[in-house]
């Protein structure tokens, strides 16, 4: 069965650095998306993507951001310089179109 | 906002009953789903419901969808210990392209 996979599993980086988190959605899936989780708290959207555009972004997804699809498979999410509350778990999720989102199974990024 | 509220925030029942987690939301909707989270894992998807659908069952869920009142319901029967997550529904409005979560039901299921 297909599946979203994301990578890596668990990042530590230090405060100020920059990190890159991928995501390989379903290949024929269309509509990508970055939602994060704080431990213990709600999931959060970040950002959509379709049609190698940004489509919707919330109040969370600052000038820090960026997302990118640079190769027609995979699917990236980098935060410029990350801060201590940039902790969380940050899930990639995509969909063919207005049905059933898939998730990965997140990567916890953890800033020291 | 859209986002979905879930009540209760927490339910813990007996291995063999019925739980049922009721979900509010604010906005119009394309459909609403129902997802699993095992602690620290991914969301799995369990069941889409429609915005002219009114119920629908996929082996143990029943999902209830009343638009009018902007709420759904989400009953497992005869739970499991590996029914034992949280829950969280989540809407997808006519509006924009984002899938909002609400905040969730932690479920226990005690043997």
């Amino acid at each position: 069965e297909p599946e979203v996979t994301q990578t890596p599993s668990h990042q530590v980086t230090q405060m100020g650095q920059e990190v890159i988190l991928r995501c390989v959605p379903i290949s024929n899936h269309l509509y990508f998306y970055w939602y994060r989780q704080i431990l213990g708290q709600k999931v959060e959207f970040l950002v959509s993507f379709y049609n190698n555009e940004i489509s919707e972004k919330s109040e969370i997804f600052d000038d820090q951001f960026s997302v990118e699809r640079p190769d027609g498979s995979n699917f990236t999410l980098k935060i410029r310089s990350t801060k201590l509350e940039d902790s969380a778990m940050y899930f990639c999720a995509s969909r063919v179109s207005n049905t059933e989102a898939f998730f990965g199974q997140g990567t916890r990024l953890t800033v020291v | 906002s859209q986002q979905g509220e879930e009540d209760p925030q927490a339910l813990s029942i007996q291995e063999g009953e019925n739980a049922t987690m009721n979900c509010s939301y604010k906005t119009s909707i394309n459909n609403l789903q129902w997802y699993r989270q095992n602690s620290g894992r991914g969301l799995v998807h369990l069941i889409l419901i429609r915005s002219n659908e009114r119920e629908k069952h996929s082996g143990r869920l029943r999902v209830t969808l009343d638009t009018s009142k902007k709420s759904s319901s989400l009953l497992i029967t005869a739970s499991r210990a590996a029914d034992t997550a949280s829950y969280f529904c989540a809407t997808d409005a006519t509006r924009d392209d984002k899938i909002i979560f609400g905040k969730g039901t932690r479920l226990h299921i005690l043997p």
